[in-house]
């Protein structure tokens, strides 16, 4: 069976602070793609980062960063100089399918950035 | 920026009301989803559809129903609403020929039955 897990379900962070989100995933499938999705206030989710299981690359786009780690099942994703505007709840999940709609998601993690 | 659009945004009726939500994208997807989400929760995918006249039962067991006539459209109705089914309903669709997309998200319903 497939499962993300989030840990954290609340963080709360002082503006300009560095908060990392924390993602653990299980899998048998040896093919498989992660992603981190944005969920503000209205509602939608917004698409972050996708990435597979044979790219164990990091990646950094501007305040973000994503750390996965295929020996810890862990595809972790850091905010430097947190920012009010990144007050969201932040999904991780998971598909093996092929199918980049059908995923798995964590419970989320709910993040407060106070000014 | 995603092009899918779901309607109603907020939806309150009342009990035993048949209902359908709407979820239509212009991005050509053959693939689309419905997601359930309860407050706080994660998401539970209990439709999908690969194509036009293809309809399948997700992971999490629902009450409601869905259709694909067109590619663009993907409704998704509760004959006789409960106080049960208020939640989040999230469409989204995504690419047939390759893994290495994403797929896009509409607003969601907030469906609350009273």
């Amino acid at each position: 069976a497939q499962k993300v897990t989030q840990a954290q379900t609340e963080i709360s962070v002082v503006e300009k602070e560095d908060v990392t989100l924390d993602c653990v995933y299980e899998t048998r499938d040896t093919t498989y793609y992660l992603f981190w999705y944005k969920q503000p206030p209205s509602g939608e989710l917004v698409f972050l980062i996708r990435r597979n299981s044979f790219d164990e690359q990091n990646e950094i786009s501007g305040r973000y960063s994503w750390n996965f780690q295929k020996s810890t099942s862990s595809f972790n994703f850091t905010i430097t100089a947190s920012q009010v505007v990144d007050s969201a709840v932040y999904f991780c999940a998971l598909t093996s399918s092929g199918n980049t709609g059908k995923l798995i998601f964590g419970q989320g993690t709910t993040l407060q950035v106070k000014p | 920026e995603a092009d899918i659009y779901q309607t109603p945004r907020y939806l309150v009726i009342g009990t035993g009301k048949k209902i359908t939500l709407e979820c239509s994208q212009t991005m050509g997807h053959d693939k689309m989803y419905w997601y359930q989400q309860d407050p706080g929760m994660e998401l539970h995918l209990i439709h999908y559809s690969y194509g036009v006249n293809s309809t399948e039962k997700g992971d999490l067991s629902s009450e409601s129903t869905v259709s694909r006539i067109r590619t663009e459209h993907f409704p998704l109705t509760l004959e006789s609403a409960r106080p049960s089914h208020t939640s989040q309903y999230l469409c989204a669709s995504s690419e047939e020929r390759t893994p290495n997309t994403e797929a896009f998200f509409g607003q969601g319903t907030r469906l609350t039955v009273v």
